[in-house]
């Protein structure tokens, strides 16, 4: 099956600072790779996503990108600031509707 | 957001006992799922249904029982609840267009004694 592997667990940055975090893909099928941000008690709410056929897209202050041949998908987050503090979650459509997360990153934005 | 609902929120019940925890929206969404988040595994599917009357399992799909009788609602059931079931539990829908783009309820807190 579809294994989503994300990296960091944990990152903290300053106010202003960018914020990266990646995450990689087992299933050469997969073809949708969205983005939920979590915050603390809340359900998780999509941010951006990004289909096969596309390498990069943004949304202001935040962008995905993804390299098919690696396998491997980013989220940056640029000009960071703190209600941008949350879990941040990757996901990998697998065998159609089955959708797999990544476990998770903990983003802290310092003021 | 406030188009798909979860009750109830919170939930002790005690191991052994059948739990019902149910889902609705009003979105007229095609597709819905059940996910349960655990610490250190992120959200992991359960089950999900297409359209009423037909079911999948997701990837950890052991000790639930689904059903979808109208396209609005979608309860899952734990027949005899075990402490590992313990978790938060988050119902999804999306539109058959964009069967992809997932919206998710409030979330079900359980706690399995």
């Amino acid at each position: 099956g579809e294994n989503v592997e994300q990296h960091p667990s944990t990152l903290s940055v300053q106010e202003g600072d960018s914020a990266v975090i990646k995450c990689t893909y087992s299933d050469s099928a997969s073809n949708y790779f969205p983005w939920y941000k979590q915050e603390l008690g809340k359900r998780p709410q999509l941010i951006i996503d990004i289909r096969s056929n596309v390498g990069e897209k943004k949304d202001q202050r935040i962008a995905v990108t993804l390299n098919k041949t690696a396998k491997h998908f980013s989220l940056h987050i640029t000009e960071t600031q703190p209600e941008d503090s949350a879990v941040y979650f990757c996901a990998a459509i697998y065998n159609n509707n089955d959708m797999r997360f990544g476990a998770g990153t903990r983003l802290t934005v310092k003021p | 957001d406030a188009g798909i609902t979860q009750s109830p929120r919170y939930k002790i019940t005690e191991t052994g006992r059948q739990v019902t925890l149910m889902c609705h929206q009003t979105w007229s969404h095609s597709y819905m799922f059940w996910y349960r988040q655990d610490l250190g595994h992120g959200l992991r599917l359960i089950y999900y249904s297409a359209a009423a009357d037909i079911t999948d399992k997701g990837e950890v799909p052991d000790g639930y029982v689904v059903s979808r009788s109208k396209t609005e609602n979608f309860p899952l059931t734990l027949e005899s609840a075990t402490r590992s079931q313990t978790s938060v539990y988050f119902c999804a829908s999306s539109d058959q267009g964009t069967k992809e783009t997932q919206y998710f309820g409030p979330g079900t807190r359980l706690l399995v004694l």
